[in-house]
C-alpha cells in the first residue's frame, strides 16, 4: 500500500516569505499526486495535481509544485506567503490504473501566516 | 451546480448511540468516498461507493458501514459509538471509476462529538 508522509505537522512563515510544503510518497512507480488545501470549517479543494507531463505543476492561488521522481517528492511552494494561505494542507496520492480508486492522505500540515 | 452537500453539520451523541451522516455528491458523480479526520490524524479512508456498492473499506471495525443510494446519495453508520470516534466526517464524490487521476470534490464535513 501507499504511504504518504508531509515533514512538519506546523509551518509559521512571514508574509512574504517563502513557502514550502514537504511531501514524500513510497511507490516504487509514481502515482499521481495532488494538493489539497482545507481552510477553518471546510472541506478539502483542490490546489494542483500531477498525472503527467511537465514535472512542475502551477495551481491556484500562486501554488506550485514539483514532482522529482528520484526523490520521491513533490513538495508544494509559494514564493511569497499571504494571510490567506493560513489553513492546512494535504498531499494525497493515488495509483495509476484501476486498483481500487484508492486514494491516500498524508497527516497534514498546518501553515501559520505571521504578520 | 451545487457541490456535494453533507448534513447535520454538527452531530452530538452519547456512547454507545448510533449516528448517521448523509452526503449527497455532486450531480453525475456516481463514486462517493467517506474520510474520517480526527485531531493530528489526518485523513483516514473509510469507504468507497460506486453505482450503489461498496468498492472498497479502509481499516475500520464493521461497527462503520453505509450505503449508497439509487441517486448516488449515500449515508454513513456507526454503531455503538465510541469517544475515540469524535472526529470530522468528510463526504467526496468523484467521476466514475477509473478515476485515480481526477479530483475528489469534498463537502465540508460533519463534526461528531461523542460524550
Amino acid at each position: 500500500a501507499q504511504s504518504v508522509t508531509q515533514l512538519g505537522s506546523h509551518v509559521s512563515v512571514s508574509e512574504g516569505a517563502l513557502v514550502l510544503l514537504r511531501c514524500n510518497y513510497s511507490s516504487s512507480v509514481p502515482p499521481y499526486l495532488f494538493w489539497y488545501v482545507q481552510y477553518p470549517n471546510q472541506g478539502l479543494q483542490l490546489l494542483l495535481k500531477y498525472t503527467t507531463g511537465a514535472t512542475l505543476v502551477k495551481g491556484i492561488n500562486g501554488f506550485e509544485a514539483e514532482f522529482k521522481k528520484s526523490e520521491t517528492s513533490f513538495h508544494l511552494t509559494k514564493p511569497s506567503a499571504h494571510m490567506s494561505d493560513a489553513a492546512e494542507y494535504f498531499c494525497a496520492v493515488s495509483d495509476r490504473g484501476n486498483t481500487g480508486n484508492q486514494f491516500y492522505f498524508g497527516t497534514g500540515t498546518s501553515l501559520t501566516v505571521i504578520p | 451546480e451545487a457541490g456535494v452537500t453533507q448534513s447535520p453539520t454538527h452531530l452530538i451523541k452519547t456512547r454507545g448511540q448510533q449516528a448517521t451522516l448523509r452526503c449527497s455528491p455532486i450531480s453525475g458523480h456516481t463514486s462517493v468516498y467517506w474520510y474520517q479526520q480526527a485531531l493530528g490524524l489526518g485523513l483516514q479512508f473509510l469507504l468507497w461507493y460506486d453505482e450503489g456498492e461498496e468498492r472498497n473499506r479502509g481499516n475500520f471495525p464493521p461497527r462503520f458501514s453505509g450505503r449508497q443510494f439509487p441517486n448516488y446519495s449515500s449515508e454513513l453508520n456507526v454503531n455503538a459509538l465510541e469517544l475515540e470516534d469524535s472526529a470530522l466526517y468528510l463526504c467526496a464524490s468523484s467521476l466514475k471509476v477509473p478515476a485515480t487521476n481526477e479530483k475528489l470534490f469534498f463537502g465540508s464535513g460533519t463534526q461528531l462529538s461523542v460524550l
